[in-house]
């Protein structure tokens, strides 16, 4: 049981140019969130999604989109990275429930120069 | 959701009890206690979690306020393997769906 995986683990960008991180949940979770952690920082939420086909806004959600077409998928988008989206992303998935608690994956470390 | 406020950082002797207190005085009546913590630079890990009663697990004890403007997680036997940031989240019961992570506590397990 794979749990919560992302891809790419590591990832240097140039300013201005885009990429997608992917992250994949094989426990049929329903709800999906992106964060990022900058040093230092605690975790701040970009974006959840309570469902295929829906997603939402967290604190932090300029400059990324995301898209949840399958239930096992939620991709978040960096259409123009620049340098302050340097950080450490973590994809997070939890159950339907009033109890359900997030499962992480081991995070995504991007460097936007 | 609530606020909640915790110290930056805490220190704890091995093999002593590391309390970590949290402070949520906006917390309404539907609203959940949960910790997590992160070790190193890991996903965060879950904890445990209440609302009203306090609660024990193989891992942590949560022992929450009669008023619920307060709780701590307490750590029976701390280890080297404790050392971590503890988040402490309030989330609205059952529409609740955004965690809210805050700075955390930086607790060090000192030999």
């Amino acid at each position: 049981n794979a749990g919560v995986t992302q891809t790419p683990k590591f990832r240097v960008l140039k300013t201005g140019q885009s990429m997608t991180l992917l992250c994949a949940q094989d426990m049929n979770h329903e709800y999906m969130y992106w964060y990022r952690q900058d040093p230092g920082m605690g975790l701040r939420l970009i974006h959840y999604s309570v469902g295929e086909g829906t997603t939402a806004k967290g604190e932090v959600p300029d400059g990324y989109n995301v898209s949840r077409l399958k239930k096992q998928n939620f991709l978040l988008g960096l259409e123009s990275a620049a340098p302050s989206q340097t950080s450490v992303y973590f994809c997070a998935s939890r159950r339907t429930g009033n109890t359900g608690e997030l499962f992480f994956g081991e995070g995504s470390r991007l460097t936007v120069l | 959701d609530a606020k909640t406020t915790q110290p930056t950082s805490m220190d704890c002797a091995e093999g002593r009890a590391a309390n970590l207190p949290c402070n949520h005085s906006t917390i309404s009546g539907n609203e959940y206690v949960y910790w997590y913590r992160q070790i190193h630079s890991q996903g965060p890990q879950y904890i445990i979690h209440g609302l009203k009663n306090n609660e024990t697990n193989e891992m942590a004890s949560l022992i929450i306020t009669e008023d619920r403007k307060s709780s701590t997680l307490i750590l029976p036997h701390a280890t080297l393997r404790d050392t971590a940031v503890y988040y402490c989240i309030v989330r609205v019961a059952y529409t609740g769906n955004q965690f809210y992570f805050g700075t955390g506590t930086s607790l060090t397990v000192i030999p």
